[in-house]
């Protein structure tokens, strides 16, 4: 169970912020929303994680809503290098001091010159 | 490491043998994630060491599969009598600790049976 819910595929023109969302309405208070992205024959990449603040870092912007059930993920301008999958996680805390990511399908990012 | 390293980065097999498959973690991080992506697929989560605990086994699909970690140091992840069904890439993470830490990804060994 992913427990969250991405659009599978998008476009955004070069130069223009990216905005990716995703629906996680049954997290739980002390989950973390991870983003990670993976440009095609490369392992996965991390961009930016946050619990109930928004989030900035050199390479995205994380808006999470108050009720923590949607956040979207924002490349402020995007490059063709961007062009990748976007995945969405909710950490979740599975017992014994462990933690699992569990990746869902991603969102297909494409970036148009 | 500056890295997650995995080795090797390709494996052909042929159906039936026996594969193993390594993980440098990066230097000091105490978690060590396996995970498999078929062809098209999201990542499906196998197992998780954390430091000296015993490790979380159950995204292993059978007994065929099994890892070992010794300490916070190398990982290997052995795969017996190799089925076509097993062809996947095979991503390797390692994270600090048990907190709101990211998580690091090898680039993988693409594993092909025949």
């Amino acid at each position: 169970d992913a427990k969250t819910t991405q659009p599978t595929s998008m476009d955004c023109a070069e130069g223009r912020a990216a905005n990716l969302p995703c629906n996680h309405s049954t997290i739980s208070g002390n989950e973390y929303v991870y983003w990670y992205r993976q440009i095609h024959s490369q392992g996965p990449q991390y961009i930016i994680h946050g619990l109930k603040n928004n989030e900035t870092n050199e390479m995205a912007s994380l808006i999470i809503t108050e009720d923590r059930k949607s956040s979207t993920l924002i490349l402020p301008h995007a490059t063709l290098r961007d062009t990748a999958v976007y995945y969405c996680i909710v950490r979740v805390y599975s017992g014994a001091g462990s933690y699992q990511l569990t990746f869902g399908k991603g969102t297909k990012l494409s970036v148009i010159p | 490491g500056a890295g997650v390293s995995q080795s090797p980065s390709n494996k052909v097999t042929e159906k039936g043998k026996d594969v193993e498959l390594r993980c440098d973690p990066i230097s000091g991080h105490t978690a060590l994630y396996w995970y498999r992506q078929r062809l098209g697929q999201g990542l499906e989560f196998l197992i998780y060491f954390q430091g000296n605990s015993a490790p979380d086994k159950s995204g292993l699909p059978s007994d065929r599969f099994s890892a070992e970690r010794t300490g916070e140091s190398v990982s290997t992840l052995t795969i017996q009598r190799t089925q076509q069904e097993d062809s996947a890439v095979y991503l390797c993470a390692s994270s600090s600790g048990q907190g709101s830490y990211g998580y690091t990804f090898g680039s993988g060994t693409r594993l092909t049976v025949v």
